[in-house]
Formats: structure tokens, C-alpha cells, sequence
């Protein structure tokens, strides 16, 4: 059964970075796109960034370009997103993803179960 | 970017009711929409790809439709369990999107 487990969050000041981590199991993890969806506290789902099965192809949400970047270890089974300039607006619980289970499609078929992003002074 | 809107933003409704969300897209998706339940607390959990293929594992009282710019998800007797919110997602553009959300509450 396919198991996504991320780590990495906590509080941080505005203007600061932090590495969110994602471990994968249970799946070839080599074989399928992967993304980070955070949802702000009461709030709704974004989809933050996408990455292709093997690094080549990165996509972002455009309030998060130039400030993070979604990177992945195949031999690892790990997925990361890297966080700078941080601000309030990014807090949130941060999911980590599989993408598109059944086709090459964006659909999100495992979730993991969040990680808290706090930024605040 | 494509914008979802849902609707209604919350529901009320009983044990065994039917009930239908809709989902309209700022232009034409084709086929390609998301469903997905989320509880208080949890991760979201996916029902329904491709606008109306249901999930593995999913029960068969969740039904999707709709393709171009309106879609529906449809629950034919709610169980106890089905009281939730519900997102819609698009997948046409490599930007993707999800709708506002939908609360299913208890009558």
C-alpha cells in the first residue's frame, strides 16, 4: 500500500526558509509524477508545485515561483520542497502527493498526511 | 488560470438522502476532473478521476458526470460516514486549481 509521510515542519520567521521532506513507500516511486497541495488553516486546497518522474519537468503556482522549488531523490524515495522568503501567506499544512495513479494524468490518488508551516514572528 | 466554482458552499442534508454538487470550470476541462472528500483533521481522500471514473475502493454511491465546463458529484443514499467536505479539482492545465469546497453537514 502506497504510504507518503512528510516531515520538516515548524515555525518560521517571515522572510525565512525551510525544507519540507516527503518519504515514499509501498510504490515505484520512480515511476510517477509527484506534487505538494498545502491548505491554509479553515481554508481550501492549492496546488502549490508539480514535479515529473524524473526531475525534468517542474511546475509551480505562480505566488510560490522563484521562492520555492520541488525536487526529488529517486534512489531515496524522497520528494522535497524547498521554501525562501516566507510569509505569512504561506502558512499552512502542506501535503505531499502522488500523482495520477491510473494515467498520465494531474489527479492526486495518495496523500500523505501534512506537515504544519507556521510563519510568524 | 481556470477557476472552479462549486456549489452549493454547504449542504444540508439526512441519512439516505440523494444529493448533487456541481462544479463549473471558468472554460472547457474536456474530461478532466477530480473529486476529492477530505474529514476535519485528515488528508484528502480521492472518489472520483477522469470526471466519472470512481476510485478503487470507493463505494458505488459516489457517481460523477459532466465534461466541458460542468460537472456534478452525486451520492445516491448518504451514509454516516459521507458527511464531509468535498473539493473538485481540475487537470486540464498544468496550472491546476480545486474548487472552494463544498460542507456536507447533518440535517
Amino acid at each position: 500500500e502506497a504510504q507518503l509521510v512528510e516531515s520538516g515542519g515548524g515555525l518560521v520567521q517571515p522572510g525565512g526558509s525551510l525544507t519540507l521532506s516527503c518519504a515514499a513507500s509501498g510504490f515505484t516511486f520512480s515511476n510517477y509524477w509527484m506534487s505538494w497541495v498545502r491548505q491554509a488553516p479553515g481554508k481550501g486546497l492549492e496546488w502549490v508545485a508539480n514535479i515529473k518522474h524524473d526531475g525534468s519537468a517542474k511546475y509551480y503556482m505562480d505566488s510560490v515561483k522563484d521562492r520555492f522549488t520541488i525536487s526529488r531523490d529517486n534512489a531515496e524515495n524522497s520528494l522535497y520542497l524547498q521554501m525562501s522568503t516566507l510569509s505569512s501567506e504561506d502558512t499552512a499544512v502542506y501535503y505531499c502527493a502522488r500523482v495520477g495513479c491510473h494515467d498520465v494524468s494531474s489527479y492526486f490518488c495518495n496523500w500523505g498526511q501534512g506537515v504544519l508551516v507556521t510563519v510568524a514572528s | 488560470d481556470i477557476q472552479m466554482t462549486q456549489s452549493p458552499s454547504t449542504l444540508s442534508a439526512s441519512v439516505g438522502d440523494r444529493i448533487t454538487i456541481t462544479c463549473r470550470a471558468s472554460q472547457s476541462i474536456s474530461k478532466w476532473l477530480a473529486w476529492y472528500q477530505q474529514k476535519p483533521g485528515r488528508a484528502p481522500k480521492l472518489l472520483i478521476y477522469q470526471a466519472s471514473s470512481l476510485e478503487t475502493g470507493v463505494p458505488s454511491r459516489f457517481s460523477g458526470s459532466g465534461s466541458g465546463t460542468e460537472f456534478t458529484l452525486t451520492v445516491s443514499s448518504l451514509q454516516p460516514d459521507d458527511f464531509a467536505t468535498y473539493y473538485c479539482q481540475q487537470y486540464n492545465s498544468y496550472s491546476i486549481t480545486f474548487g472552494q469546497g463544498t460542507r456536507l453537514e447533518i440535517k
